[in-house]
């Protein structure tokens, strides 16, 4: 199976700052990674698919980015609420695997 | 309004079984693959299954190849998924989510394994 692998585990930034979470995965993708939000006790939130696209209504400081085995989720300027755990997924293989998660704290 | 919700989670022995449900509206259900994902106590999310929105195919992530298995019933607008010798692994909660990648979720049913 694929492994997808999130840097770093935990990213320590403040509100406004920038966030930069990278995903690498063991074997060359198409593209298709998509990357999720969850928060404590809730269900996941679709960010971004197919590497780059927004799902209607994320706001647009999430961007994604990358190719081949490497890829990258930004927070240009980070909101209260954007306080979470990141998971990047691959969707090119069977059986679809998620990362290990980049937790994003207040400093 | 379109929603999921998961039913069926319960406290069970290792080796024993339990049957998950999520149940769909506000959406055409029989138009949608429906996806299970978990997430274990301290852990991150585990994918576990797929099945296409006519239920001839279904996927599975390696751990639980062979002892779960993912069905579906459009006329009631149910996924099911089917829990057998369960681990202690198993513990976590599991969330349905529509379409492969999961546009809209369930709020999640918790299964814990334990004697």
């Amino acid at each position: 199976e694929i492994v997808m692998t999130q840097s770093p585990a935990t990213l320590s930034l403040s509100p406004g700052e920038r966030a930069t979470l990278s995903c690498r995965a063991s074997q060359r993708l198409s593209s298709t990674v998509a990357w999720y939000q969850q928060k404590s006790g809730q269900a996941p939130r679709l960010l971004i698919y197919y590497t780059s696209t927004r799902v209607t209504g994320v706001p647009a400081r999430f961007s994604g980015s990358g190719s081949g085995t490497d890829f990258t989720l930004t927070i240009s300027s980070l909101e209260s609420e954007d306080f979470a755990v990141y998971y990047c997924h691959q969707y090119d293989q069977w059986p679809r695997t998620f990362g290990q998660g980049t937790r994003v704290e207040v400093k | 309004e379109v929603q999921l919700v998961e039913s069926g989670g319960a406290v069970v022995q290792p080796g024993g079984s339990l049957r998950l449900s999520c149940v769909g509206s506000g959406f055409r259900f029989s138009s949608y693959a429906i996806n299970w994902v978990r997430r274990a106590p301290g852990k991150g999310l585990d994918w576990v299954s797929v099945i296409s929105m006519r239920g001839d195919s279904a996927f599975y992530a390696d751990a639980v190849r062979g002892r779960f298995t993912v069905s579906r019933d459009n006329s009631r607008n149910t996924v099911y998924l089917q829990l057998n010798r369960l681990r202690a692994e198993d513990t976590a909660v599991y969330y349905c989510g529509r379409d492969e990648l999961g546009d809209f979720w369930g709020h999640g049913t918790l299964v814990t394994v334990s004697s």
